[in-house]
């Protein structure tokens, strides 16, 4: 099975950078996404991490340490609709076809 | 080209009833998925449709709980005899290839009463 671990909850000042973590154990890790889900709304794609090592997109960067079953998400000059939930979501090569297993996500709340 | 798409957005149902959740995947997308979402917490598989091979309904949280894909495309995911625990958000995503990004529609929200 597999166990993925996210904050809850973090507060951050417009203009700033908040990281947030992801901790993870799996059987056979085959890669880790970030998607972010604005309330009420789907989950939108933002980060794929299947190597070591940081991926950049933009505003927004994401990190992966497989021998530390480790990851985090970058989010730099925050604006106001970057508040939202994000959530990490890891896939097993153990299991069949392309099915994740999400963290419970954490929401973030930029404020002025 | 059109994203997911759900159907209802909103469904309120008593307690016993059966309902029915219909998601339209992205045109030519082989791999589809439904999961689950309670009020504030993260995201709970429920089954996999990957082409003809049969589904994987490993996530289905009792018998009560059954999907059917049609034709490759459109797919139902039936609630038998609801419950108040039931009650959630049903979110349906789709991808091009097994091992692609999934594309997720806004979700059904289903309320038990």
């Amino acid at each position: 099975g597999q166990n993925i671990d996210q904050p809850t909850e973090m507060t951050a000042t417009e203009g700033a950078i908040v990281q947030i973590n992801c901790t993870y154990q799996t059987s056979g890790f085959n890669g880790l996404f970030w998607y972010q889900q604005h309330a009420g709304e789907a989950p939108t794609f933002l980060s794929y991490n299947v190597l070591d090592g940081l991926e950049e997109k933009g505003r927004f960067s994401s990190f992966l340490s497989r021998s530390k079953g480790y990851s985090y998400l970058l989010l730099k000059e925050l604006q106001m609709k970057d508040s939202a939930s994000y959530l990490c979501a890891v896939r097993d090569k153990e299991a069949a076809g392309n099915k994740l297993t999400f963290g419970g996500g954490t929401r973030v709340l930029v404020k002025p | 080209g059109a994203g997911v798409s759900q159907s209802p957005s909103n469904k309120v149902t008593e307690k016993g009833k059966d309902v029915e959740l219909r998601c339209d995947p992205i045109s030519g997308h082989t791999a589809l998925y439904w999961y689950r979402q309670s009020l504030g917490q993260g995201l709970e598989f429920l089954i996999y449709f990957q082409g003809n091979s049969a589904p994987d309904k490993s996530g289905l949280p009792s018998d009560r709980f059954s999907a059917e894909r049609t034709g490759g495309s459109v797919s139902t995911l039936t609630i038998q005899r609801t419950q108040q625990e039931d009650s959630a958000v049903y979110l349906c995503a789709s991808s091009s290839t097994v091992y692609n990004e999934q594309f997720f529609g806004p979700g059904t929200r289903l309320t038990v009463l």
